[in-house]
């Protein structure tokens, strides 16, 4: 069966701190994964897509993994600022279906002031 | 701003009510979508409208009627809701149908509560 896990559910940081976010998959075979992030009362937002070849994407502060071969996915947050506090979900997409984005259940992260 | 715009932003009705939920892109995109966002559950796709036909049907119930006029427009009409229907309606729209590299483009959502 397809699945999207991430851990952890949730996580507290103090701001300035540096997290990573991890994101375990079973999609197969697998065409490529995105990392969405979701302000509280908003749409989930895309911050980085990679494929199969690609090992790492960088965004601003937000750097993804991929391990294709372990099928694991992390999203590091460097220096982390309070707006970075939302849900972060790992969408992992299969070559074959159509309109098959694999959604995972999301990290809900709080960063402290 | 996404450039997809949904309204209204919260509902509330009871079970024998009939609503309807807009969502607008000014993206122009040929594809649209209506997820559902259940707490501590992932996104359940729900409708796919391609070019305005429909071309994925995701086994929902028909208490939800989708309707796409043209490809800038998406509504969901909503009657004889269960409670356990709460939730985030979530629109999107992408590029294309069918690619699962293109990026999807999220509303903010209709936060619905069924009493």
């Amino acid at each position: 069966k397809n699945q999207v896990e991430q851990s952890p559910q949730s996580l507290i940081i103090l701001e300035g701190k540096n997290c990573t976010l991890q994101c375990n998959y079973t999609v197969s075979p697998f065409s490529n994964l995105r990392w969405y992030k979701q302000d509280t009362g908003r749409g989930p937002v895309s911050l980085t897509i990679m494929t199969f070849s690609e090992n790492t994407k960088s965004n601003g502060r937000y750097t993804a993994t991929l391990d294709a071969d372990t099928k694991q996915s992390s999203l590091h947050i460097t220096a982390s600022q309070l707006s970075d506090s939302a849900s972060y979900i790992c969408v992992v997409s299969g070559t074959s279906g159509t309109y098959k984005y694999i959604f995972g259940t999301g990290t809900r992260l709080k960063v402290l002031a | 701003e996404t450039g997809v715009t949904q309204t209204p932003r919260h509902l509330v009705m009871g079970m024998t009510n009939k609503k309807s939920l807009k969502c607008e892109q000014h993206l122009g995109h040929n594809a649209m979508y209506w997820y559902k966002q259940s707490a501590k559950k992932p996104l359940e796709l729900m409708f796919v409208y391609s070019l305005e036909e429909r071309v994925e049907n995701n086994s929902v119930p028909s208490r939800f009627s989708p309707e796409c006029p043209n490809s800038s427009h998406l509504f969901l009409h909503l009657h004889t809701l269960q409670p356990e229907d709460s939730a985030l309606y979530l629109c999107a729209s992408s590029r294309l149908a069918g690619e699962t590299a293109e990026k999807l483009f999220f509303g903010s959502g209709t936060q619905l509560s069924v009493l």
